[in-house]
Order: structure tokens, then C-alpha cells, then sequence
């Protein structure tokens, strides 16, 4: 099955306990990306990855990192977390960056 | 850079009944792509529908259809015979269509969302 696979589902941290929030997909796409859902915000862009070891940021890359070392998995990383990171993060992909995407089944953080 | 605004945060349709949710967008590009996404309680993103700019004709998949109005750059969302299961959050976004560089590429653009409820 064609899919995006995000772990964890829920995470509780505390603030500054660095953390990962780990994507991989199976379906050979080159663009993956990073969104954050807040309330009356919609899905903000944090980061987005065209193909291996390519990266760069999007609308709110503030206090997160990435890395694209394989076309597979492209993980987000908190090396700090603060309480304003609390939030439910997507990962999605597609083909070439203009096709459908595919979404991951999102992650519930709490940082306190 | 684009904009996306769904201007009613919540709305609420009796079962077989017609609900027509509002998007606005605001672009300067020509080539792009609008979608509505749901998101039921289970968090998963799911594409409702796609509209082309470049196509006039409003796409349409089963019960939902779009109304694309491109001159007032708007693009709503109509469900008929509204069922108990498309109660959920639902997304407007937009996607340019071409790679015009810098952080657009790939970037999908939402709104606030629209939390929609369907009464028995």
C-alpha cells in the first residue's frame, strides 16, 4: 500500500529535550515536506526537501532542522523544543512537487 | 505570495441536505492548482477535490463539485446530500503550477479551515 508513515502518533516532551519526529514514504517520490496545523491557522509549511541532500525552508523553519539522506525518509528534528512548538505536524509527499500528495497520519506534540 | 482565507469557521447541515463551503485566494500567478482537503476526527488529510486554473470546467467527484469563479478568485465547495461521515474539518489550498522558484515550489497553501457538522 502506497503510504506515508509517521511516528510517533502522540509525544509529550519537555522543554529542550531535543527530539525526532521521524517520515518515510514508499513510493519513490522526490518532494517531501513538513506542516504544522494550529487553530484558525490552517497547515503552515516548516520544510520541504526536491530530492536527496536538497532542503530548504519554508513559511516557519524557526527552532526545526531536517535532513534528506535517503529519498525515503526525510525526519524532523527539534533540537530545543519550546511550548510554542506544541502542535500537529504532517509530513506529505509527491512525485516531483506537482503532482497529488500523499499525507502521513500526523503527529500530536506537547512540549511543557 | 499567496493567500487563502476561509471566512466561516464553522458550519452545520441537516443530513441529505446541500452545504456549500467559501475559499477566497489571492495570487498573481496564472497557472496554479486549488484544492479542499477533509480532515475527520482521525486527523488524516484526505483529497475531496482538484480544480485546474487553466480548466473552465468545475470538477466534480460524486456528491462534491466546485464552483471556481477565477476572475473573483474564488473557489467554493459544494456537498449534496450531505452524510453523517463528512463530518470533519475541510481545508481550502492552493499549489502554483509551475516552478517559479524560491519557497514556492511544491508549497501548498492552506486556509484556516471550516469545521463542518452533520445533524441526524
Amino acid at each position: 500500500e502506497a503510504q506515508v508513515t509517521q511516528n510517533p502518533r502522540y509525544l509529550i516532551t519537555v522543554t529542550g529535550k531535543k527530539l525526532t519526529v521521524t517520515c518515510s514514504q514508499n513510493m519513490n517520490h522526490e518532494y517531501m515536506s513538513w506542516y504544522r496545523q494550529d487553530p484558525g491557522l490552517g497547515l503552515r509549511q516548516i520544510y520541504y526537501s526536491m530530492n536527496v541532500e536538497v532542503t530548504d525552508k519554508g513559511d516557519v523553519p524557526e527552532g526545526y532542522k531536517v535532513s534528506r539522506k535517503e529519498k525515503r525518509n526525510f525526519p524532523l528534528i527539534l533540537e530545543s523544543p519550546s511550548p510554542n512548538q506544541t502542535s500537529l505536524y504532517f509530513c506529505a509527499s509527491n512525485r516531483d512537487g506537482r503532482g497529488g500528495y500523499t499525507f502521513g497520519s500526523g503527529t500530536r506534540l506537547t512540549v511543557v | 505570495a499567496q493567500t487563502v482565507t476561509q471566512s466561516q469557521p464553522e458550519m452545520s447541515v441537516q443530513e441529505a441536505e446541500t452545504v456549500t463551503l467559501s475559499c477566497t485566494y489571492d495570487t498573481s500567478e496564472n497557472n496554479y492548482y486549488l484544492f479542499w482537503y477533509k480532515q475527520p476526527p482521525s486527523r488524516q488529510m484526505i483529497l475531496v477535490i482538484r480544480q485546474e486554473a487553466y480548466k473552465q470546467q468545475n470538477a466534480t467527484e460524486n456528491r462534491f463539485s466546485v464552483n471556481f469563479q477565477k476572475a473573483a478568485k474564488s473557489f467554493s465547495l459544494k456537498i449534496s446530500d450531505s452524510q453523517l461521515g463528512d463530518t470533519a474539518m475541510y481545508f481550502c489550498a492552493f499549489r502554483v503550477g509551475s516552478w517559479a522558484g524560491g519557497t514556492s515550489y511544491g508549497k501548498l497553501t492552506f486556509g484556516q479551515g471550516t469545521i463542518l457538522t452533520v445533524h441526524p
